[in-house]
């Protein structure tokens, strides 16, 4: 199996919260991420969790973390148009460099 | 600061031709790294650095060759391209130690014919 796994597509209304979920493998991992990409751009960060922590809020966007399971989420409340996009899960290992999943598209309509 | 600059922005290559993808960082980072990015794949790493004068292979190195004489400057070389590396490439770079953020830069789209 892989280390990352996440679904490759979510769809939801505007307005609407948006979950995205993802799991991995090692739990030696040190570092929990969500990036975006948007199309024709490469990656962005847009919240990260250490492994200590069960949850991250950040404005719109809230991350959970079950260790037990070994498995992230990222929700957005309130899903604007804007946040149409690919969503990556990625971990690593403190300095290490990150494995990613293989994203998430999320499309949102009006 | 610029950031992670890529060029080309797009390139398209017959096969067995050769060719530079260049990148550079302009923020002072250790790490740098490059990634290909295929449909329903994600992003897959080819090569990685932690420093001038040191490389690595990642999980899908064949092909492609790196070298980092600078720390500004990390190019990936196709010495003989073939279709399966059709491909977008990204380059990335990040702090090192005590980060946990990568800079990603904007892409170089890649066609072999």
């Amino acid at each position: 199996g892989e280390d990352v796994e996440q679904s490759l597509f979510l769809s939801v209304r505007e307005g609407d919260s948006s979950v995205i979920n993802c799991t991995y493998t090692d739990s030696s991992s040190t570092y929990l991420y969500w990036y975006k990409q948007e199309p024709g751009a490469g990656l962005q960060l847009l919240t990260y969790i250490f492994s200590n922590m069960d949850m991250k809020q950040d404005q719109r966007l809230t991350v959970l973390l079950n260790k037990k399971d070994k498995h992230l989420s990222l929700r957005i409340a309130d899903t604007q148009t804007g946040d149409s996009a690919i969503y990556f899960c990625a971990e690593s290992k403190g300095s290490y460099i990150p494995t990613f999943g293989r994203g998430t598209s999320l499309i949102v309509h009006p | 600061n610029a950031g992670v600059t890529q060029t080309p922005k797009f390139q398209v290559l017959k096969t067995g031709q050769s060719m530079t993808l260049q990148c550079a960082q302009d923020m002072n980072h250790e790490y740098m790294s490059w990634y290909r990015q295929d449909p329903g794949m994600g992003l897959r790493l080819i090569h990685y650095s932690v420093g001038a004068g040191i490389t690595d292979q990642g999980e899908v190195p064949n092909g492609y060759n790196v070298s980092r004489s600078t720390t500004e400057d990390f190019p990936l070389r196709l010495l003989s391209a073939a279709p399966s590396q059709t491909s977008v490439y990204f380059c990335a770079s990040s702090w090192g130690q005590s980060s946990y953020e990568q800079y990603f830069g904007p892409g170089t789209r890649l066609t072999v014919t």
